[in-house]
């Protein structure tokens, strides 16, 4: 099992551009969340998803857009890059529905807009 | 909301104890533990649930006071494999427990 992938790794933008990361994982989890992560504030979540086809906001929702087409994927776009959304973006999944559970991170995205 | 964690950095001796905080203002369902390594993903550590019940992982355990709202995380005779970040997740909710708000973290170096 790869566990949870992130595409890409790293990545470029200008202020404006526009990008989606991809998250894929093989482990049949119910749950997927993206996360930001900037030096000293912790992981902040970003949306969220119960189920294939639902999406939820999380702390830090503005200036992101999500999607759950497929149980497997959780995408997350940027629509017009600023760089105050630099950062390192990390995928997680979780099996379990309504009981804690653990969450499987990705490698992380990093992200740097200019 | 965001659970606050003490201390913010600690630097070890191999052999020498530690003891990570969190601290919540709102009532604690359950706590999670993570670490992360430099550069690296978030690794599950441990879930603690409601009820005072103490869990461990390898020489790390923990424990978690409802009354206080506080977990604590302890590290016994640590090992170089120990330094990383450590992170505290507490669920917003009882009937949301998937969405974690995370601490600012603590960081642990553990030297020779």
């Amino acid at each position: 099992n790869a566990g949870v992938t992130q595409t890409p790794k790293f990545r470029v933008l200008k202020t404006g551009q526009s990008m989606t990361l991809l998250c894929a994982q093989d482990m049949n989890h119910e749950y997927m969340y993206w996360y930001r992560q900037d030096p000293g504030m912790g992981l902040r979540l970003i949306h969220y998803s119960v189920g294939e086809g639902t999406t939820a906001k999380g702390e830090v929702p503005d200036g992101y857009n999500v999607s759950r087409l497929k149980k497997q994927n959780f995408l997350l776009g940027l629509e017009s890059a600023a760089p105050s959304q630099t950062s390192v973006y990390f995928c997680a999944s979780s099996y379990s529905v309504g009981a804690p559970d653990t969450q499987y991170f990705g490698p992380g995205t990093r992200l740097t807009v200019l | 909301q965001q659970p606050v964690q003490s201390p913010q950095a600690v630097i070890l001796r191999e052999g020498e104890d530690a003891v990570i905080n969190c601290s919540s203002s709102k009532a604690l369902y359950s706590v999670h533990w993570y670490r992360q390594k430099h550069g690296e993903a978030p690794v599950f550590l441990m879930i603690l649930l409601k009820g005072g019940e103490q869990k461990g992982h390898d020489k790390i355990s923990a424990s978690f006071n409802e009354k206080k709202q506080q977990s604590s995380l302890y590290l016994t005779a640590s090992q170089l494999s120990y330094s990383g970040t450590y992170f505290c997740g507490i669920p917003l909710s009882p009937s949301n427990t998937g969405k974690l708000i995370f601490g600012q973290g603590t960081t642990l170096q553990v030297k020779p």
